[in-house]
């Protein structure tokens, strides 16, 4: 059973930084991409970041580039989202998600983390 | 980057009714169309995927059409537990877009 654990969320000021970690179990880690979603309180889906399964193709939404950064740990089966330069509406709930069969159809979400920047 | 338009963004409707949700994309998408259920305080569901492929456990009520830049989600006859907000997204290219979502209320 395919199972992602997000964490690492929380309080964090304009201009600060977060790690957001997916720890993810049931899957060969390493053979597929991930996937960051992200929605804001009340909101509607956003696709943040993905990466492959060997981590070396990186890509991202226009809101987030350059400020945001997707990485892996294949050996440790986890995934990570660095957030720099944090911004009010970067508040939301962070899903870590994986692809079923078909390349960007998400069938398997975690709980999510909240990111909340605040003052 | 792709947008996808959907409409309506609320619909009122009953038990029993056909209901469709459309969703326009800005340019071409050939097939790569998914559509997504979430129920409040939940993580989306995978309904429909390539357009009108449906995801494995998901009810026969449920069937997506379209290609290239319009596409339909219709549910053929709701059931209580169909009233949620879905959900289109892009998958054809990098960010993978998603729509503003409709949110489907009972009468």
């Amino acid at each position: 059973e395919v199972q992602l654990l997000e964490s690492g969320g929380g309080l964090a000021q304009p201009g600060g930084s977060l790690r957001l970690s997916c720890a993810a179990s049931g899957f060969t880690f390493s053979s597929f991409a991930m996937t960051w979603i992200r929605q804001a309180p009340g909101k509607g889906l956003e696709w943040v970041s993905a990466i492959s399964g060997g981590g070396g193709s990186t890509y991202y939404a226009d809101s987030v580039k350059g400020r945001f950064t997707i990485s892996r740990d294949n050996s440790n089966n986890t995934l990570y989202l660095q957030l720099n330069s944090l911004r009010a509406e970067d508040t939301a709930l962070y899903y870590c998600a994986k692809d079923g069969s078909v390349v960007g159809a998400t069938l398997y979400w975690g709980q999510g983390t909240l990111v909340t920047v605040s003052s | 980057d792709i947008q996808m338009t959907q409409s309506p963004s609320s619909l009122s409707a009953s038990v029993g009714d056909r209901v469709t949700i459309t969703c326009r994309a800005s340019q071409t998408i050939n097939i790569h169309l998914n559509w997504y259920q979430q129920k409040p305080g939940k993580a989306p569901k995978l309904l429909i995927y390539v357009a009108s492929s449906l995801q494995g456990g998901v009810p026969p009520r449920f069937s997506g059409s379209g290609s290239g830049t319009d596409f339909t989600l219709t549910i053929s006859s709701l059931q209580p537990e169909d009233f949620a907000t879905y959900y289109c997204q892009q998958s054809y290219t990098t960010p993978y877009t998603f729509g503003q979502g409709t949110m489907l209320e009972i009468k």
